[in-house]
């Protein structure tokens, strides 16, 4: 039971290329996300997927799409990659949307560095 | 948005019992308080979930006082792997309301 897979795990990009990180889950969730992390700095919400079928924008969506390709899988594209968007990228999923009564599960990161 | 405040950093020694509070003035009726744990080049995870009062499980406590503006997360008799970053996060059940705080790091000392 490997919960919630990422990959690639680390990736450099040159500004102005695009790339696509993937994400699936094992768990049978309905619901789930993607975080960025700055170093030094806590998790902000980039889109989310409450249900399969549905996506919506989180904290910081800019520069960012995604797709919700069944009920397993999500993913997050960045179509021009910036130096701004150098930073570590999470996926996580849960039962139900939202944190409340229904936790996080998180992967363990892709790392992507745009030069 | 449901915006916390935590400690940026924190020391203890092994064995002594650690609390780690998290301030949420403006959390809303049906948001849940939850904590994760963070270890370098890992993603978050979790620890323990309250709405109210205490709760218990086997590696953490969660005390939430009545007003539920504040949550304090009790680590008994830490050891040198309880070494972290600890994040708590305040929501309910629209994803796009709640966010989470810088987090504290947990430093244990022998």
């Amino acid at each position: 039971n490997a919960g919630v897979t990422q990959t690639p795990k680390f990736q450099v990009l040159k500004t102005g290329q695009s790339m696509t990180l993937q994400c699936a889950q094992d768990m049978n969730h309905n619901s789930m996300y993607w975080y960025r992390q700055d170093p030094g700095m806590g998790l902000r919400l980039i889109y989310y997927s409450a249900s399969e079928g549905t996506t919506d924008k989180g904290e910081v969506p800019n520069g960012y799409n995604v797709s919700r390709l069944n009920k397993r899988e999500f993913s997050l594209r960045l179509e021009s990659a910036a130096p701004s968007q150098t930073s570590v990228y999470f996926c996580a999923s849960s039962a139900r949307q939202g944190s409340g009564n229904s936790p996080l599960h998180f992967g363990n990161g892709t790392r992507l560095t745009v030069t | 948005l449901a915006k916390t405040t935590q400690p940026i950093s924190m020391d203890s020694y092994e064995g002594q019992e650690v609390n780690i509070t998290c301030s949420h003035n403006n959390i809303a009726t049906n948001d849940y308080i939850t904590w994760y744990q963070q270890f370098p080049s890992q993603g978050p995870r979790f620890i323990i979930q309250g709405y109210k009062t205490k709760v218990t499980n086997e590696v953490a406590s969660l005390f939430i006082p009545a007003d539920r503006k504040s949550s304090t997360l009790s680590l008994p008799r830490v050891s040198l792997s309880d070494t972290a970053v600890y994040y708590c996060l305040v929501g309910g059940t629209n994803a796009g309301k709640s966010t989470f705080g810088d987090g504290t790091t947990l430093t244990v000392k022998p």
